[in-house]
């Protein structure tokens, strides 16, 4: 049984540009979350898609969106790159039905580098 | 922003020792998790504990939670060099869709030999 993968492992953009970054949940996850961990701090929630709409957003511009397809994976998408995106985004999926003891299981994290 | 702060912010022990780790948070809480993070990749889920719960266990890890107090402790016993990570706190909010977690800034753990 897969757990959560996310691709790419690393990425290197420059500033202006876009970049989409992809994940799959575990199996029988219908819940995508995506967070920002910048260096040395905590991850920040971004947003959580759940039956293909975004259900919860955290304190993060425009720039940032979403997208979860019939087959419950996702994207992220950050469009005019700023240095300060750069940073290890994570993916976590979960089963929805908000019961609090449906925990996140983590991908290991696309590290994004913006030059 | 993130809302839970976690003390010490490094701690280096001895392997056996055991390890403490205490987490505040400033808002009302669903449920309080503990994540385990390696070399900053992903997070593993450590434990979770319910609002009206007092402590809990699972192995060698003992989690209490004091709401009137706003914190949470992580006590790890008989601590390993394979203990060695950062640990983070995350405050759970229930959305539709399940937990929305608010992470501390992490405590990092260093287990020598």
């Amino acid at each position: 049984d897969a757990g959560v993968t996310q691709s790419p492992t690393h990425l290197i953009k420059t500033r202006g540009q876009q970049v989409t970054l992809r994940c799959s949940p575990k199996s029988g996850h219908d819940t995508v979350s995506w967070y920002q961990q910048a260096l040395g701090q905590g991850p920040q929630f971004i947003f959580q898609y759940y039956e293909e709409e975004e259900r919860q957003r955290g304190n993060f511009p425009d720039r940032f969106s979403g997208h979860q397809f019939p087959n419950y994976s996702s994207e992220l998408n950050v469009n005019a790159l700023l240095l300060g995106d750069s940073a290890l985004y994570l993916c976590a999926s979960s089963f929805g039905g908000g019961l609090a003891k449906n925990i996140q299981y983590f991908g290991a994290g696309t590290r994004l580098s913006v030059l | 922003s993130q809302q839970g702060e976690e003390d010490p912010q490094a701690l280096s022990i001895q392997e056996g020792e055991n390890a403490t780790m205490n987490c505040s948070y400033k808002t009302s809480i669903n449920n309080l998790q503990w994540y385990r993070q390696n070399s900053g990749r992903g997070l593993v889920h450590l434990i979770l504990i319910r609002s009206n719960e007092r402590e809990k266990h699972s192995g060698r890890l003992r989690v209490t939670l004091d709401t009137s107090k706003k914190s949470s402790s992580l006590l790890i016993t008989a601590s390993r060099a394979a203990d060695t990570a950062s640990y983070f706190c995350a405050r759970g909010e229930l959305t539709g869709g399940g937990n929305k977690l608010t992470f501390g800034t992490g405590t990092q753990l260093k287990v020598e030999l």
